[in-house]
């Protein structure tokens, strides 16, 4: 049972475009969203997150959109850079029954920037 | 800036063979988990530990072993590696002290068993 699906498991974009990719969840518990960035050979780093008491968090290119009644959030880049190139993760939070947080990701899209 | 450090990179095992993947971190984080990385199925949590002392399963502990006897290290081990066990392994660790603070990841074990 995936309860955060990433449907677009690939994604091309041509250089200076806005890239947005999507991530889908089920569980309503969720309540806190990241998205994590992937480059081969690398651990995922850190990209970008927001609580599910906002509907918009921006950091620079990145723009994070939450909208809780369709459990939809995506990750708009603008504009595109071949630096960008790489495997973005979507991930969601909720607490546990011991009130410690667990984390699910989705399985991932790879964006090609094209220069 | 060490960060979070895993050995080996690379490891090849046969079928029945045991290994322990090692973790550590310096930042003097309370929380660290193992993650399992396989094609179409994304992150999978196996097991973490909220402190030293304190361990649980994730969402894929069957076949691995854990213990966390200093706030720096987690090793993860594989008791009889099988085939299904082959994937990229991920520690991570983070500060519990702010709710949501992200995950800094290691560079991956990636293990074959054949």
């Amino acid at each position: 049972d995936q309860q955060v699906k990433q449907n677009s498991p690939s994604l091309s974009v041509q250089e200076g475009r806005i890239s947005i990719l999507n991530c889908d969840y089920t569980n309503s518990m969720f309540d806190y969203f990241l998205w994590y960035k992937k480059y081969p050979a690398e651990g995922p780093t850190f990209l970008i997150s927001i609580s599910s008491i906002k509907d918009k968090n921006e950091d620079g290119r990145f723009t994070v959109f939450l909208n809780k009644s369709a459990k939809h959030l995506s990750l708009h880049i603008v504009p595109s850079q071949p630096g960008d190139s790489a495997v973005y993760f979507c991930a969601a939070s909720a607490r546990n029954d011991f009130g410690n947080e667990k984390l699910t990701f989705g399985t991932g899209t790879r964006l090609t920037i094209i220069p | 800036n060490a960060g979070v450090t895993q050995t080996p990179k690379f490891q090849v095992l046969k079928t029945g063979q045991s290994m322990t993947l090692q973790c550590a971190q310096d930042m003097n984080h309370e929380y660290m988990s193992w993650y399992r990385q396989d094609p179409g199925m994304g992150l999978r949590l196996i097991h973490y530990s909220v402190g030293a002392g304190i361990t649980d399963q994730g969402e894929v502990p069957n076949g691995y072993n854990v213990s966390r006897s200093t706030t720096e290290d987690f090793p993860l081990r594989l008791l009889s590696a099988a085939p299904s066990q082959t994937s990229v392994y991920f520690c991570a660790s983070r500060s519990p002290r702010r709710y949501n603070s992200p995950l800094h990841f290691g560079n991956g074990t990636r293990l074959t068993v054949t």
